[in-house]
């Protein structure tokens, strides 16, 4: 595969559970990003990773844990989560974190939490 | 820091009219400027994008976009839509300051096609 694949495309999950968000690129690429898409809502960047090391948290509730094991990976770690919670959550990746090259984004995960 | 307006949030064309979506941003040097379309239930894909030069920019979809320094605008066109272009629109803008600069994304730009 190429470019950025998440996984799994759509979540439902109870306010107890523990999931996990998966992201991967196949790009090459050294900067990663969490970005969470609600109805109505802007963009919000939740988190920034750089050759494996977070570089922004963007003020997000520590029942989001992110987790980047490589550069070539990236995960999001969900527990106790919230209704309001639900939403499109996107991964993106770019060569570096300069930004001229713009970001490949992922088709992201529809995460329902009941 | 960098900000970009969307004025437009939805927007109705009929299916072979010409199209313009409007990208204003403010930044205190020539930004960066890329504009992203997200089809329903999709990642967002990029459309174009704008470094320096040329300041007709053509991108994939028939698509180009023009910036105007003394306008701080980057708008969007399409001299004819297609069905297949209905989707939200993204324009983003990024600094030009070396290392830990992220893109700012505007607030999105609904487009509708009409029969």
């Amino acid at each position: 595969e190429t470019g950025v694949t998440q996984t799994p495309r759509h979540l439902v999950m109870g306010m107890t559970n523990k999931k996990s968000l998966k992201c991967e690129q196949h790009l090459g690429h050294n900067a990663m990003y969490w970005y969470k898409q609600s109805a109505k809502k802007p963009l919000e960047l939740m988190f920034v990773y750089s050759l494996e090391e977070r570089v922004e948290n963007n003020s997000v509730p520590s029942r989001f844990s992110p987790e980047c094991p490589n550069s070539s990976h990236l995960f999001l770690h969900l527990h106790t989560l919230q209704p309001e919670d639900s939403a499109l959550y996107l991964c993106a990746s770019s060569q570096d974190l300069a930004a001229n090259y713009g970001y490949t984004f992922g088709s992201g995960t529809r995460l329902t939490v009941v | 820091a960098q900000s970009v307006t969307q004025p437009d949030i939805h927007i109705t064309v009929s299916e072979g009219a010409s199209l313009e979506l409007r990208c204003n941003y403010s930044y205190g040097a020539t930004p960066y400027l890329f504009w992203y379309v997200q089809s329903p239930g999709q990642g967002l894909q990029l459309l174009l994008k704008y470094f320096s030069g040329d300041t007709l920019v053509q991108g994939i979809k028939g698509f180009e976009a023009e910036f105007k320094r003394s306008q701080s605008s980057f708008n969007l066109r399409k001299p004819s839509v297609h069905w297949s272009d209905a989707a939200e629109y993204f324009c983003a803008v990024g600094a030009r300051n070396f290392g830990n600069e992220k893109l700012t994304f505007g607030t999105g730009t609904r487009l509708t096609i009409i029969p």
